[in-house]
């Protein structure tokens, strides 16, 4: 079992609609989440962060977090076509190393 | 410095050849990652210094790889006899730690290209 899986894209979407990406984790001991953006050809940049169980909610951007089952989600609203990216979920394993997602490719069409 | 600041940006080299790639982190960021990404690719994680020591070198694929970390900023990643396989983008992140929200907040550098031919 790898251990950061995340949802297989590529994922499509119409503009305007919510977008889901959804990743897992192996390591019961993690308590920091995160969500990066990654661009054609650019480096990831952080989108959101998550320590706590529940939503955490940045204009557009809602993360999730549900530790029990292992589970966090990012959710775009009202997604546009700039939202069109890779998107890798992160969490910190043991020992303070971040580990990554495969990433899910989203397409967001006009 | 402003940002994560890597070098070469892109490198291109003879099979067999070593190679010197170099990141200078944020000042003040005590971690230190770097990742390899082939094309369409995920990130691999290769090794994370805290300070001048690296706790963790597990991701490193073979010994023909090393890195180190001097006066706890400046990291270089050497490759030794290079193979095809090891053409990547390579990327370089840091990160301030402790228990504040905000820690482990890694920000990345613009990757060194690197292609074996």
């Amino acid at each position: 079992q790898k251990e950061v899986e995340q949802n297989s894209g590529p994922l499509s979407v119409p503009e305007g609609a919510i977008a889901s990406l959804n990743c897992t984790y192996s390591d019961r001991g993690s308590q920091s989440f995160f969500w990066y953006r990654q661009y054609s050809g650019k480096s990831p940049e952080l989108i959101m962060s998550i320590y706590s169980n529940g939503d955490k909610e940045d204009g557009r951007f809602t993360a999730q977090l549900n530790k029990a089952s292992q589970y966090v989600s990012l959710l775009i609203r009202d997604s546009q076509p700039s939202d069109s990216a890779t998107y890798l979920c992160a969490v910190e394993t043991s020992g303070s190393r971040l580990t990554f997602g495969e990433g899910t490719q989203l397409t967001v069409n006009p | 410095g402003a940002g994560v600041s890597q070098s070469p940006s892109n490198k291109v080299t003879e099979k067999g050849k070593d190679v010197e790639l170099r990141c200078d982190p944020i000042s003040g960021h005590t971690a230190l990652y770097w990742y390899r990404q082939s094309l369409g690719q995920g990130l691999e994680f290769l090794i994370y210094f805290q300070g001048n020591s690296a706790p963790d070198k597990s991701g490193l694929p073979s010994d023909r790889f090393s890195a180190e970390r001097t006066g706890g900023s400046v990291s270089t990643l050497t490759i030794q006899r290079t193979q095809q396989e090891d053409s990547a983008v390579y990327l370089c992140a840091s990160s301030f730690s402790g228990g504040a929200e905000g820690a482990n907040v890694l920000t990345f550098g613009a990757g060194s290209r690197l292609t074996v031919l």
